[in-house]
């Protein structure tokens, strides 16, 4: 049972626009950490996509987005491309500085 | 660009110690404001926080681990480690050492590939 809650799977067709959701509470997210989000394609590491709930690492498109709200967070990918098919994370940390992570988000491209 | 590469026995036995260590390149372990940490990710499951640890010796860990967690640091070789006592059939799993960049709210910005290990006698 991991401590953020994301739906485990989500889909669309290329160039439609996808959300991922994260769910946590008043003891991480809603805390006033901030949220981040990887991307892990079969058989590799994660990769750092968003960073402080919506800021982008160098070389990541602006396809890719965050937000943050209350106790939750999303990614919103716009355009969606064959390659974005992966597994979506999100992680925060929680009031004992632990990093905890969601459950992960299968991206499937139609 | 920090690169990391883990290493350490693939195979560990029930009731013994896992110990891996992660060497870093490109950069130096002692810049101010990364941490350095590890994760680990069970075949076919999300991943799962184990610990976070500083150059100076700061460490945080994943309460439902701590109790079997030791995080040390080498500056001098420029690598940290990971130590998990008691292990079960439930510790197999890849193992990714990371930095975390703490000049804001310490984000993961660089992962090492992740080594299997697998606990079983």
């Amino acid at each position: 049972q991991s401590v953020l809650t994301q739906p485990p799977s989500v889909s669309g067709a290329p160039g439609q626009r996808v959300t991922i959701s994260c769910t946590g509470s008043s003891s991480n997210i809603g805390a006033g950490y901030d949220v981040h989000w990887y991307q892990q394609l079969p058989g590799t590491a994660p990769k750092l996509l968003v960073y402080g709930n919506n800021n982008r690492p160098s070389g990541i498109p602006d396809r890719f987005s965050g937000s943050k709200s209350g106790t939750s967070a999303s990614l919103a990918i716009t355009g969606l491309q064959a390659e974005d098919e992966a597994y979506y994370y999100c992680q925060s940390y929680d009031s004992n500085l632990s990093g905890v992570f969601g459950g992960g988000t299968k991206l499937t491209v139609l | 660009q920090v690169q990391l590469q883990e290493s350490g026995p693939g195979l560990v036995k029930p009731s013994q110690t896992l110990s891996l260590t992660c060497t870093v390149s490109g950069g130096s372990i002692s810049s101010g404001r990364y941490y350095w940490g590890w994760i680990r990710q069970p075949a076919g499951q999300g991943l799962e926080w184990i610990g976070r640890i500083y150059t100076n010796g700061n460490t945080n860990y994943n309460p439902s681990l701590k109790s079997r967690v030791t995080l040390s640091v080498d500056t001098s070789k420029n690598r940290f480690s990971l130590k998990l006592r008691s292990v079960t059939a439930s510790d197999t799993a890849v193992y990714y050492c990371a930095s975390l960049d703490c000049g804001g709210d310490c984000p993961i910005d660089y992962w090492g590939p992740g080594t299997l290990v697998t606990v079983s006698s």
